[in-house]
């Protein structure tokens, strides 16, 4: 079966760094995406990893290790607006059709 | 941003009734996908398009049917709508070549409410 797991909800302080983590099992990879959504709005792509290793973009980093089924979304310097849900996706097969996480809520406290 | 438009953005109709979702894209892209989004579930792909008149099914097919007769258009449509369908419905667009092939980029979604 295909299956992919992130925390529900996370709360961290403003200015400071948070980890969110996925760990995947699915039939294949061919890469994992992570996205951003604020509340009501669409889902926005934030990065994507294919290979081992971190992938840093500013003030987000996603590292992914295949052996291990396992993915970080770093986020640093906290701002308010970084309050959202983060959805981790694996690309399983050559199709291009994505699985998704049921996302982690992340809240940003003053 | 993509251009991806979803309509409508809001509806609101009864149990038995078909309705169709229509999602247009501006970008010439090759693939296109249905999702909905519930708590707890995240998001689950409906339908999926791989060009003109070519669709296929996603993991919650059941009781949805898509059509795309032109590149810029996939549709998707509820037969007879119950109130399990109920849901916040995503369409994105992806293409192969592209720097990160099959990103896939999302409309802005349409809440979809079936009394």
């Amino acid at each position: 079966g295909q299956n992919i797991d992130q925390p529900t909800e996370m709360t961290a302080t403003e200015g400071a760094i948070v980890q969110i983590n996925c760990t995947y099992q699915t039939s294949g990879f061919n890469g994992l995406f992570w996205y951003q959504q604020h509340a009501g709005e669409a889902p926005t792509f934030l990065s994507y990893n294919v290979l081992d290793g971190l992938e840093e973009k500013g003030r987000f980093s996603s590292f992914l290790s295949r052996s291990k089924g396992y993915s970080y979304l770093l986020l640093k310097e906290l701002q308010m607006k970084d309050s959202a849900s983060y959805l981790c996706a694996v690309n399983h097969n050559q199709g291009g059709k994505l699985i998704f996480g049921q996302g982690t809520e992340l809240s940003v406290k003053p | 941003d993509a251009g991806i438009t979803q309509s409508p953005r809001h509806k609101v109709t009864e149990t038995g009734t078909p309705v169709t979702l229509r999602c247009h894209q501006t970008e010439n892209h090759r693939y296109m996908y249905w999702y909905r989004q519930d708590p707890g579930h995240g998001l689950r792909l409906i339908h999926y398009s791989y060009g003109v008149k070519d669709t296929d099914k996603g993991e919650v097919s059941d009781g949805y049917s898509v059509s795309r007769s032109k590149t810029e258009d996939f549709l998707l449509t509820l037969e007879s709508a119950t109130s399990s369908q109920t849901s916040v419905y995503f369409c994105a667009i992806s293409e192969m070549g592209d720097r990160v092939p099959d990103t896939q980029y999302f409309g802005p979604g349409t809440r979809l409410t079936v009394l």
